[in-house]
């Protein structure tokens, strides 16, 4: 079965700062990793993807994604936090070598970006 | 207009109620989703659809059923209303694997 830990409920980080959203999965063939971000009364918007290629995945709003295979996992960071970057942010893991396509998500991770 | 609509936006219905909640898309996409998401939950699959002749129960199914009447439409229908089943509920839609997920905007649902 695949999964999705997001180790941290909260994360609080002062404007301009840089900021990362930990996630880590666990998936039988290659990993299809997404992110995703929620603003208050909205749904899911699509934040970046990694399917192959480069570890480094550029995405929307300056954010940005690193896969490491070795360490199963694909955090989220951005280099200068905004204050309108506060929402609550996911990650999703899809198994690319199995033919179901379910997307597993993890509990999701409140970020605070203090003025 | 939104690619993925769902309605109504917003519910309040009965312990015991049936209740159907809707989700269209125009996407062309044909696999289709149903998750709910509960606060510190995430989100759990429901139901999903790879076409009109193919459902599949997904993580927490019980409670629920779904109808797939077109590529574009799937509804998610709750035959007895019970408490715990107050959520905010998403439909999604995927072309392929590696491709995101659209997400319409979410349908929040109490029973009371």
């Amino acid at each position: 079965a695949q999964s999705v830990a997001q180790p941290e409920d909260q994360v609080n980080v002062a404007e301009g700062n840089p900021l990362t959203v930990k996630c880590t999965y666990s998936v039988s063939g290659n990993p299809y990793l997404f992110w995703y971000v929620q603003y208050p009364n909205r749904g899911l918007q699509f934040l970046l993807k990694y399917i192959t290629g480069d570890n480094l995945v550029k995405g929307s709003y300056g954010f940005e994604a690193e896969f490491n295979k070795s360490q199963t996992s694909f955090h989220l960071k951005k280099p200068s936090a905004l204050v309108s970057d506060s929402a609550l942010y996911f990650c999703a893991v899809r198994d690319g070598g199995a033919g179901s396509y379910q997307l597993t998500f993890g509990k999701g991770t409140k970020l605070s970006v203090i003025p | 207009d939104a690619d993925v609509t769902q309605t109504p936006r917003n519910r309040i219905t009965k312990t015991g109620k049936r209740i159907m909640l809707e989700c269209s898309q125009t996407k062309g996409h044909d696999r289709m989703y149903w998750y709910r998401q509960d606060p510190g939950l995430g989100l759990r699959l429901i139901y999903y659809s790879f076409d009109v002749k193919d459902i599949n129960k997904g993580e927490i199914s019980d409670g629920y059923s779904v109808s797939r009447q077109a590529q574009a439409k799937f509804s998610l229908s709750l035959e007895s209303a019970i408490p715990n089943q107050t959520a905010l509920y998403f439909c999604a839609t995927t072309s392929r694997a590696n491709t995101e997920a659209f997400f319409g905007q979410g349908t929040r649902l109490t029973v009371v």
